[in-house]
């Protein structure tokens, strides 16, 4: 088991539901990253948080809208969702030596399985 | 021409052999390299990462990387049937919007 951990494992919502997945990390680490994997797709880069300031925002349209509160926590808020939003979303963590940018070595989150209708 | 290039498998090997996974990259400025291996319903693994040019070993995994190439591997030695899992490839780009790129995997079939 990893230390990070997201909730919830499965979620089903309708188009016009507003949700929100979490992520928590035991590992001490100061960036965390949202990643987003569909079937037959490779693994998809959201968003990255370092030091809990955004750094990257891969295209992602505004009805995905991430959170960092703090280095230990990472939210996405989902609203008005569409059927093709439906897919794995992966929370990860590293630690990033100072100066330096983030994708080093990541630990993954289990996953939300999201299911829009 | 994709960042990140995998044979999507599925490689069959039988247990006790050496399988044999490879992967390519576009970006010529890459310096950092991570094997991940990812079961059936479960989230990636780290297992492996390389930066410099040549062979890293950790247990029966084999890394290897060559940049003028811009081909990384991962072997496994003495293959056995719990191996068998999807193997994704990550490369950094450094070129423009610094991202990790994943490969789409290659599929590895361990017969016992």
């Amino acid at each position: 088991e990893t230390g990070v951990t997201q909730t919830p494992r499965h979620l089903v919502m309708g188009m016009t539901n507003k949700k929100s997945l979490k992520c928590e990390q035991h590992l001490g680490h100061n960036a965390m990253y949202w990643y987003k994997q569909s079937a037959k797709k490779p693994l998809e880069l959201m968003f990255v948080y370092n030091f809990k300031e955004q750094t990257e925002n891969n295209s992602v349209p505004s009805r995905f809208s991430p959170e960092c509160p703090n280095s230990s926590h990472l939210f996405l808020h989902l609203h008005t969702l569409q059927p093709e939003d439906s897919a794995l979303y992966l929370c990860a963590s590293s630690q990033v030596p100072e100066g330096l940018a983030a994708f080093n070595e990541q630990f993954f989150g289990p996953g939300t399985r999201l299911t829009v209708l | 021409q994709k960042e990140v290039e995998q044979n999507s498998g599925p490689l069959s090997v039988p247990e006790g052999a050496i399988a044999s996974l490879n992967c390519t990259y576009s970006d010529r400025g890459s310096q950092s390299f991570f094997w991940y291996r990812q079961y059936s319903g479960k989230s990636p693994e780290l297992i492996m990462s390389i930066y410099s040019n040549g062979d890293k070993e950790d247990g029966r995994f084999t890394a290897q990387l060559n940049k003028a190439s811009q081909y990384v591997s991962l072997l496994i030695r003495d293959s056995q049937p719990s191996d068998s899992a999807t193997y994704l490839c990550a490369v950094k780009i450094e070129t423009g919007f610094q991202k990790l790129v994943f490969g789409t995997g290659t599929r590895l079939l361990v017969s016992p």
